[in-house]
């Protein structure tokens, strides 16, 4: 399995708090991406990075910011938590640094976050 | 921009009986395809991909999917199925050009197999 760590793995957290998740990553990937999962839904991606500060938008990113300081670590901010919010979230890393293409994602083990 | 479809939200099927769970795909461009299988309470794995040559892809467990370019299709096959298939399964799509690597999924198909 991919090294893709996300913490924490479970919270539970007020209507307009601020909420950080993190991805860790250990396999020097250059590409990482937050998606959240409904039912119903599938999978819809949230933001992703290309590189170190080099991130963009994607399809649901209204309320979410992303940071990547660093090659491993990818994190999601949701400024002001609101009930719609209440996903599960997953990080996924995709094609290696070492110049290796590949087109698939691996992923993380999820984080579940409730929003009261 | 893509879009996929997976037309059945769930399959209930027999241990032993075969299944087929159905994907099509909408694309202007030049597309890969995926199926991811997620287990409860876990992440999502890749099960099988194309990117180019053979139409027929294969995974290491028994499944099977083929691509249909002028039907837009990418439907998962199993011939004989087992309890420990139980999950669900998402199809996915990528632009085959650009760098973005982004993934758009189907909103997954439950499949459970019955003893």
């Amino acid at each position: 399995d991919a090294g893709i760590t996300q913490s924490p793995r479970h919270k539970v957290t007020e209507t307009g708090t601020p909420v950080t998740l993190r991805c860790h990553q250990t396999e020097n990937h250059r590409y990482m991406y937050w998606y959240r999962q409904d039912p119903g839904h599938g999978l819809r991606l949230i933001h992703y990075s290309y590189g170190v500060k080099d991130t963009d938008k994607g399809e649901v990113s209204d309320g979410y910011s992303v940071s990547r300081s660093k090659t491993e670590d990818f994190l999601l901010t949701l400024e002001s938590a609101t009930s719609s919010q209440t996903s599960v979230y997953f990080c996924a890393i995709s094609e290696s640094a070492a110049g290796l293409i590949s087109y698939e994602q691996y992923f993380g083990p999820g984080t579940r976050l409730t929003v009261t | 921009a893509q879009s996929v479809t997976q037309l059945d939200s769930q399959v209930p099927v027999f241990e032993e009986a075969p299944v087929e769970l159905r994907c099509n795909y909408s694309s202007s461009v030049s597309v890969y395809l995926f199926w991811y299988v997620q287990y409860p309470n876990q992440g999502l794995q890749l099960l099988l991909k194309y990117l180019s040559g053979s139409t027929l892809v294969e995974s290491i467990n028994g499944f099977e999917a083929e691509f249909n370019k002028s039907q837009t299709s990418f439907h998962l096959r199993k011939p004989s199925v087992h309890i420990s298939d139980t999950a669900e399964y998402f199809c996915a799509v990528s632009k085959a050009s650009g760098s973005a690597r982004q993934l758009t999924f189907g909103s997954g198909t439950q499949l459970t197999v019955l003893p």
